[in-house]
């Protein structure tokens, strides 16, 4: 079946405008995950949806950023009045949860650049 | 609070050359582990996982790690590195039913011919 997809793979935006990055995940999965990875650094968490839930927003790191997952599906993540210091690879993950095993399967990401 | 610790951000070793990524962690209740693996310009992708059972877990391309709970520890492990074995590797947990994973900064193996 197919993975986890994202769009677009690459986006090249000038600074203070806004961005929505997407995210489909596997058919089925009830869990999806958004980090950020910059450069020469690891992976940083940024919001995470189970199911029906209240979304996990611990980790975004500032207003600007926000993230929806409708009908439990698809994720758009959005930046708002995006900074040089956005610019990053934004990865997308799912997971099937206990029936999986927590096994995490991730998107190739959408690298972000802010001119 | 949990937390995942991988202390060499980087680690060079030779071909053929035996190889261990350090992976600590901190959990206050039960925890899952994994290790990922991140090839130069690609997502990621699970290398192995520890869920129970057996402590010695293996997974692809003749990788092993070993869950050590009193060390809480979770080493990766490879006898003989290839160059293609060269990526970025992340330790990641999973604790208390809960599904939001914690990963580690990651370690660059890096593979001298």
């Amino acid at each position: 079946g197919a993975g986890v997809s994202q769009s677009p793979s690459n986006k090249v935006t000038e600074k203070g405008k806004d961005v929505e990055l997407r995210c489909d995940p596997i058919s089925g999965h009830t869990a999806l995950y958004w980090y950020r990875q910059s450069l020469g650094q690891g992976l940083e968490f940024l919001i995470y949806f189970q199911g029906n839930s209240a979304p996990d927003k611990s980790g975004l790191p500032s207003d600007r950023f926000s993230a929806e997952r409708t009908g439990g599906s698809v994720s758009t993540l959005t930046i708002q009045r995006t900074q040089q210091e956005d610019s990053a690879v934004y990865l997308c993950a799912s997971s099937h949860g206990t029936v999986g095993g927590y096994e995490q399967y991730f998107g190739p990401g959408t690298r972000l650049t802010v001119t | 609070a949990q937390s995942v610790t991988q202390l060499d951000s980087q680690v060079p070793v030779f071909e053929e050359a035996p190889v261990e990524l350090r992976c600590n962690y901190s959990s206050s209740v039960s925890v899952y582990l994994f290790w990922y693996v991140q090839y130069p310009n690609q997502g990621l992708q699970l290398l192995l996982k520890y869920l129970s059972g057996s402590t010695l877990v293996k997974g692809i391309n003749g990788f092993e790690a070993e869950f050590n709970k009193s060390q809480t520890s979770f080493h990766l492990r490879k006898p003989s590195v290839h160059i293609s074995d060269t990526a970025e590797y992340f330790c990641a947990l999973v604790s208390g039913g809960y599904q939001k994973v914690t990963f580690g900064t990651g370690t660059k193996l890096q593979v001298i011919p």
